[in-house]
């Protein structure tokens, strides 16, 4: 049972928007803006592409957006391309141990 | 350019031991808190252990605390996961990780390409 909740899977057409829901609570995702979203293709290391809820790292496409509202944060993805298809986790600062947690993942597919 | 490289992984028995390491490259390497995170076999990612850049402040996930020992040398620029007491559910891939800023437990922007971790008799 991950820390955060996500959705198991979500799915899009080349050019829609999609958003990934990420759930915690009061002393993670809800108590500090210390959220991060991961790109991770199968056998590869992930990829940060948000971090402080709605940074990217240089070189992370602005279709990338990330945004908190409570205890639930979210990755939007706009303009869906093939190549998004990927696995996608929330990290999340919290206040005790596991001083960092993530979330279960979830699979995006480009229908 | 930043480069992270694990090794040290392989097959090993319950109970039993074994070290990773990961050189680190392209940074100053002490002004950078460094984590592992791991990765079971089709499962999601699990933070491991972090630790401060001068070495001073560690920490650890309860599922490995009293088992796994993380250390850096800012000499060589390395850091290392000692695992004692292995179990079955320990098996992942297991990563090497820096983050975007100094401090521990900042995003992590750099990752390694992963040294995988069997347990099993």
């Amino acid at each position: 049972q991950s820390a955060l909740t996500q959705p198991a899977s979500v799915s899009g057409s080349p050019g829609q928007s999609i958003t990934i829901s990420c759930t915690g609570t009061s002393s993670d995702v809800g108590g500090y803006n210390y959220v991060s979203w991961y790109k991770q293709h199968p056998g590869k290391a992930p990829k940060l592409i948000i971090f402080d809820v709605n940074n990217r790292p240089s070189g992370v496409s602005n279709r990338f957006s990330g945004s908190k509202s409570g205890n639930t944060a979210s990755l939007t993805i706009s303009g869906l391309q093939a190549e998004d298809e990927a696995d996608y986790y929330c990290s999340s600062y919290r206040s005790h141990s596991p001083l960092e947690v993530f979330g279960g993942g979830t699979k995006l597919t480009v229908l | 350019e930043v480069q992270l490289v694990e090794s040290g992984g392989g097959l090993v028995q319950p109970g039993g031991s074994v070290r990773l390491s990961c050189a680190a490259s392209g940074f100053t390497f002490y002004n950078y808190a460094m984590s592992w995170v791991r990765q079971a076999p089709g499962k999601g990612l699990e933070w491991v252990s972090a630790i401060s850049g001068s070495g001073g402040s560690t920490y650890y996930a309860d599922s490995v605390k009293g088992r796994f020992t993380i250390s850096r040398d800012n000499s060589k620029n390395t850091v290392d996961l000692q695992m004692n007491s292995l179990r079955a559910d320990d098996t992942a891939v297991y990563y090497c990780a820096r983050g975007n800023r100094g401090v521990i437990l900042s995003p992590l922007e750099y990752w390694g390409q992963g040294a995988l971790v069997s347990v099993s008799s």
